[in-house]
């Protein structure tokens, strides 16, 4: 149990439609990165969120989307979904000093499935 | 192009064997992480490596970081089924707050 919650735990969308991932954060975290965990492959990095702010971002189109709250808990919102975005998206909490990134800790995933 | 190989891609062995893992790359990186990965789970850190040259033990796992800092491996002596699972070796590169992983080896422990 890392204390890293993501829901929902599985999802099934359609192409062009939008979704919503959320992340509890660990308590005491200020930072979480997002990852795309592709079928057999490691995952890739999104975005990450600092205090609210963006703090750097793969190489992802602009429909990916996020947000961090002021408790640092977190969504990932995409926009017309495509069938290459069925993945497992992945939440990581940290506890970041300035801009160095503590331990990551990871969620269970949202696993979502575009048709 | 993967910046972290990761080699073999699958390995299936017998309980009470050795093995060894490998995560290479072309590229240096400020530290290196090893994580495991359970189908249904998220990652979880086993290790972190930072200097040249170190070696890390965790009972049965060791690890090592490249003198470079390009590349490292996991050995893991007399494996248990419950060694089963995807190894995924990531890294950070100087200034950057994002971790690169490589594609994972995914390990299975038959009894």
């Amino acid at each position: 149990e890392t204390g890293v919650t993501q829901s929902p735990t599985h999802l099934i969308k359609t192409r062009g439609q939008q979704v919503t991932l959320r992340c509890s954060s660990q308590s005491g975290h200020n930072t979480v990165s997002w990852y795309q965990q592709a079928l057999g492959q490691g995952p890739q990095f999104i975005f990450q969120y600092y205090r609210e702010e963006e703090n750097g971002r793969g190489n992802f189109p602009p429909r990916f989307s996020g947000l961090q709250f002021p408790n640092y808990s977190s969504e990932l919102n995409v926009n017309a979904l495509e069938l290459d975005d069925s993945a497992l998206y992945l939440c990581a909490s940290s506890l970041s000093r300035g801009r160095i990134t503590g331990e990551l800790f990871f969620g269970e995933g949202s696993r979502l499935t575009v048709l | 192009t993967q910046l972290l190989e990761q080699s073999p891609q699958f390995l299936s062995i017998q309980e009470g064997e050795n093995l060894t893992v490998y995560c290479n790359s072309s590229s240096v990186f400020s530290s290196l992480q090893w994580y495991r990965q359970e189908p249904g789970e998220g990652p979880v850190l086993l290790v972190t490596v930072v200097t040249g040259g170190e070696v890390k033990k965790l009972k049965r796992l060791t690890f090592q970081f490249g003198d470079a800092r390009k590349d490292s491996s996991l050995h893991i002596t007399a494996a248990q089924t419950g060694d089963t699972g995807l190894y995924l070796c990531a890294g950070v590169k100087g200034g950057s707050e994002k971790l690169v992983f490589g594609k994972g080896t995914k390990l299975t422990v038959n009894p």
